[in-house]
């Protein structure tokens, strides 16, 4: 079945860091891939969100690139701000009708000023 | 887009008791979606319910311990039966109004339980 593997947390950042959370996938047919974003107390949001292969989704200065020869869809953003810890989950779901979502692990980010 | 009301918020609970969780949703879906998130843990899916017919159950979930009910388009309740401290969790609602899979899925705030 589909699954999707993240990278274990927590990880801790100083402000204005680098971001990478490493994501890869294994699916039949072709996923639509997503990083939804928890941040604390609240519920789950979509992040960005990319639905064939070579797509870049990209929001508040997130990007992820969907990689059909890697099976992978990495998180980054290159400057880190406090307001971006949370919980970050990658996520995929069947491009047809059945609208299932599958989520990673999750990966927890702390960002100290 | 979608707005997705969930109750209750949270509940302590005494185990071997019941408690149901409702969703209602501000607009008609085909499908709604219920998951559980235990601490620390990723959003497992339970079932999907649609209207009109039985909920399909995930692997390891069952519906005795598990009954949902779908009556109309824009709501839902899940049922976490004789409780015990392992089903303390949060328990989330969603759904997709485009009935599409390459679109966003939405969330209710979700139920966190504490079973006692």
């Amino acid at each position: 079945g589909d699954s999707v593997t993240q990278m274990e947390g927590p990880v801790t950042l100083s402000e204005e860091a680098f971001l990478t959370i490493n994501c890869t996938y294994t699916a039949t047919g072709y996923p639509s891939l997503f990083w939804y974003v928890q941040y604390p107390g609240e519920g789950l949001q979509l992040l960005l969100k990319a639905t064939k292969a070579d797509d870049k989704g990209s929001n508040k200065g997130f990007e992820a690139t969907y990689r059909k020869e890697t099976t992978s869809f990495h998180l980054e953003k290159g400057s880190v701000q406090v307001s971006d810890s949370a919980v970050y989950f990658c996520a995929l779901s069947d491009s047809g009708g059945y609208q299932k979502v599958t989520f990673g692990t999750g990966t927890k980010l702390q960002v100290i000023p | 887009s979608a707005v997705i009301s969930q109750k209750p918020s949270r509940d302590i609970c005494q185990r071997g008791t019941s408690l149901t969780i409702q969703c209602q949703v501000d607009s008609q879906v085909t499908m709604m979606f219920w998951y559980r998130q235990q601490p620390g843990q990723s959003l497992t899916l339970i079932a999907t319910a649609n209207q009109g017919s039985e909920a399909t159950y995930e692997s390891g979930f069952v519906i005795d311990k598990f009954p949902i009910s779908r009556p109309n388009l824009t709501f839902s309740t899940l049922t976490v039966s004789n409780m015990s401290p392992e089903d303390s969790s949060i328990y989330l609602c969603s759904v997709n109004p485009t009935g599409q899979g390459n679109t966003e899925a939405f969330f209710g705030q979700g139920t966190r339980l504490t079973v006692v």
